[in-house]
């Protein structure tokens, strides 16, 4: 079945630092890719997303890049803030599918 | 509405009763679902709508657990006899198609049953 499996947290790092959360999925079609982020006491927000193989998905400085070849759709910010302190979850949605299948989150600190 | 908007924010209950949470999606969204966040977990799928197909109701945990959407709109899921177990953040989400251009979240219902 579809699956989604993403980096293990927490992960804290000081602000300023790169941030890499990894995100590889298995899909028996051919899937639309996301992330999302959740705010400490806010509800699921669309980060970005990626419809098709080498798509760059692109907001608020975040990136990823659909990679069909590795299956993969790693977050990537050059540059962390304190803002950006929050649950991160990937997503799948497979074209002609009935739901997004979500990893299991990573929740992220940066420390001042 | 601007949003898809869920309520109560907040349910405290106590074991053994039923609660009926509600969620209002975006208009025009066919599509509708049902998450359920459990501390420290990931989201679970609960239910599907999509227009006036059968729902999908693969993810509904138990018996206890059931769903319903009036004239294509408004969605009510309901648990019965609640367990400790149940408490958990329910999300709602809706969807103008199914993948491809992701999905509008509620704020969620945060359920505790005591």
């Amino acid at each position: 079945g579809d699956s989604v499996t993403q980096m293990e947290g927490p992960v804290t790092l000081s602000e300023e630092a790169f941030l890499t959360i990894n995100c590889t999925y298995t899909a028996t079609g051919y899937p639309s890719l996301f992330w999302y982020v959740q705010y400490p006491g806010e509800g699921l927000q669309l980060l970005l997303k990626a419809t098709k193989a080498d798509d760059k998905g692109s907001n608020k400085g975040f990136e990823a890049t659909y990679r069909k070849e590795t299956t993969s759709f790693h977050l990537e910010k050059g540059s962390v803030q304190v803002s950006d302190s929050a649950v991160y979850f990937c997503a799948l949605s497979v074209e002609g599918a009935q739901k997004l299948v979500f990893g299991q989150g990573t929740r992220l600190t940066i420390n001042p | 509405g601007a949003g898809v908007s869920q309520s109560p924010s907040n349910k405290v209950t106590e074991k053994g009763k039923d609660v009926e949470l509600r969620c209002d999606p975006i208009s025009g969204h066919t599509a509708l679902y049902w998450y359920r966040q459990s501390l420290g977990q990931g989201l679970e799928f609960l239910i599907y709508f999509q227009g006036n197909s059968a729902p999908d109701k693969s993810g509904l945990p138990s018996d206890r657990f059931s769903a319903e959407r009036t004239g294509g709109s408004v969605s009510t899921l309901t648990i019965q006899r609640t367990q400790q177990e149940d408490s958990a953040v329910y999300l709602c989400a809706s969807t103008t198609r199914t993948g491809g251009r992701g999905y509008t979240f509620g704020s969620g219902t945060r359920l505790t049953v005591v």
